[in-house]
């Protein structure tokens, strides 16, 4: 599966929008773009997945650019409890391997 | 957060102790996941289970040993751990290999 970058770590004041980067140059025709999060100690939580289009539910929206070398996650109004490493992953499902590497640390302050 | 549950939360045993980790899961899914938080370190994947079926074992000592009776249930049966197996113990599930996987919330498990 394909590597991605993402910052070590980025704030956001609370109710604002909280859009955070990732770089995944090397994604491959078959590779999902998935984000996942971890609230400090507890298992991680799944958000949100797209292979090329835009997507959006009830946590966020997937924005991906057209050569899919990169995407942006955007919780649209952050809350505290969106205090968590995200970590943005790809993935083709075929050799069961979701990779984490070390994600963003978004801290949501008042 | 009731789609995977995993029990108990929190283990403290000693390197001579057997202990088992459970992991339950009410999405109907196929496959079942054990994966390993370390401290500072990044998950890594230790089991799959598809089908009831072992797909993986990614290079994990005999100390753990998973089973899968059925598709909704998953343990780790834990024997001789070392300090260094202290960690967070994953348990995640997906409708196939190839779907998103959910996670529980995590054993957290001491080795003394």
């Amino acid at each position: 599966d394909a590597k991605t970058t993402q910052p070590t770590s980025m704030d956001c004041a609370e109710g604002r929008a909280a859009n955070l980067p990732c770089n995944h140059s090397t994604i491959s025709g078959n590779e999902y773009v998935y984000w996942y999060r971890q609230i400090h100690s507890q298992g991680p939580q799944y958000i949100i997945h797209g292979l090329k289009n835009n997507e959006t539910n009830e946590m966020a929206s997937l924005i991906i650019t057209e050569d899919r070398k990169s995407s942006t996650l955007i919780l649209p109004h952050a809350t505290l409890r969106d205090t968590a490493v995200y970590y943005c992953i790809v993935f083709t499902g075929g050799g069961n391997k979701l990779t984490f590497g070390t994600g963003t640390q978004l801290k949501v302050e008042l | 957060e009731t789609g995977v549950t995993q029990t108990p939360r929190h283990l403290v045993m000693g390197m001579t102790n057997k202990k088992s980790l459970k992991c339950e899961q009410h999405l109907g899914h196929n496959a079942m996941y054990w994966y390993k938080q370390s401290a500072k370190k990044p998950l890594e994947l230790m089991f799959v289970y598809n089908f009831k079926e072992q797909t993986e074992n990614n290079s994990v000592p005999s100390r753990f040993s998973p089973e899968c009776p059925n598709s909704s249930h998953l343990f780790l049966h834990l024997h001789t751990l070392q300090p260094e197996d202290s960690a967070l113990y994953l348990c995640a599930s997906s409708q196939v290999p190839t779907d998103t996987q959910y996670f529980g919330p995590g054993t957290r498990l001491t080795v003394l």
